[in-house]
């Protein structure tokens, strides 16, 4: 059974960047695309990107210019870095799963990581 | 960015009633298109895909529809399970969108 988990600070202070890792068990993460989303009361469910195993990335435009997705494929792991954070950023970030090659299905999902970015 | 607009915001419902919930984008997405429940302090699970597809495990009383720019998730009989907000994602073009969701409350 193919499971994802988050990891990370739970409080980020703002202007700093936020880090989290997914890590993917009972599947191998050269096999996927692999992506984060976040979820606000505000913004609702919003993607922010996805990476594949060989490192090439898609990010949402929005987020852009703040977003880095990497890779660690011995470790079967994913990561996500958002700098210069602000109270906007607060949400609760999910991993996912593309189970169809790059076409947006997301059909696992982690349980998600709240992320509160306050002073 | 691609719109999708779901309707309605919620839904009060009874065990047993039709549902139906649309999802309308901005402009044409081909069937690149999939609806998700979320239940509180949970995950989307996915139901649908590419439309109508319905994903491996989910009720068959879950179906989905396509009509140009306009998609529907029909619950045909509402079980106790189904209590739950629902979303609709586009995949046509980056980046992916979300609707606003749906809420399916109890009558």
């Amino acid at each position: 059974q193919v499971q994802l988990q988050e990891s990370g600070p739970g409080l980020v202070k703002p202007s700093e960047t936020l880090s989290l890792t997914c890590t993917v068990s009972g599947d191998s993460i050269t096999n996927y695309h692999w992506s984060w989303i976040r979820q606000s009361p505000g913004k609702g469910l919003e993607w922010i990107g996805y990476i594949y195993y060989s490192g090439t990335t898609t990010y949402n435009p929005s987020l852009k210019s703040r977003v880095t997705i990497s890779v660690d494929t011995p470790k079967n792991q994913f990561f996500l870095r958002l700098s210069s954070v602000t109270a906007a950023d607060t949400a609760v970030y999910y991993c996912a799963r593309d189970g169809s090659g790059g076409y947006g299905k997301f059909d696992y999902w982690g349980q998600g990581t709240l992320v509160t970015v306050s002073s | 960015d691609i719109q999708v607009t779901q309707s309605p915001s919620s839904v009060s419902a009874s065990l047993g009633d039709r549902v139906t919930i649309t999802c309308r984008a901005s402009q044409n997405i081909g069937a690149w298109l999939a609806w998700y429940q979320q239940k509180p302090g949970k995950p989307p699970k996915l139901l649908i895909f590419a439309a109508f597809r319905l994903e491996s495990g989910v009720p068959s009383r879950f179906s989905g529809s396509r009509s140009g720019t306009d998609f529907t998730l029909t619950i045909s009989s509402l079980q106790p399970d189904d209590f739950a907000t629902y979303y609709c994602q586009q995949a046509n073009s980056f980046p992916w969108t979300f609707g606003q969701g749906t809420k399916v409350e109890v009558k």
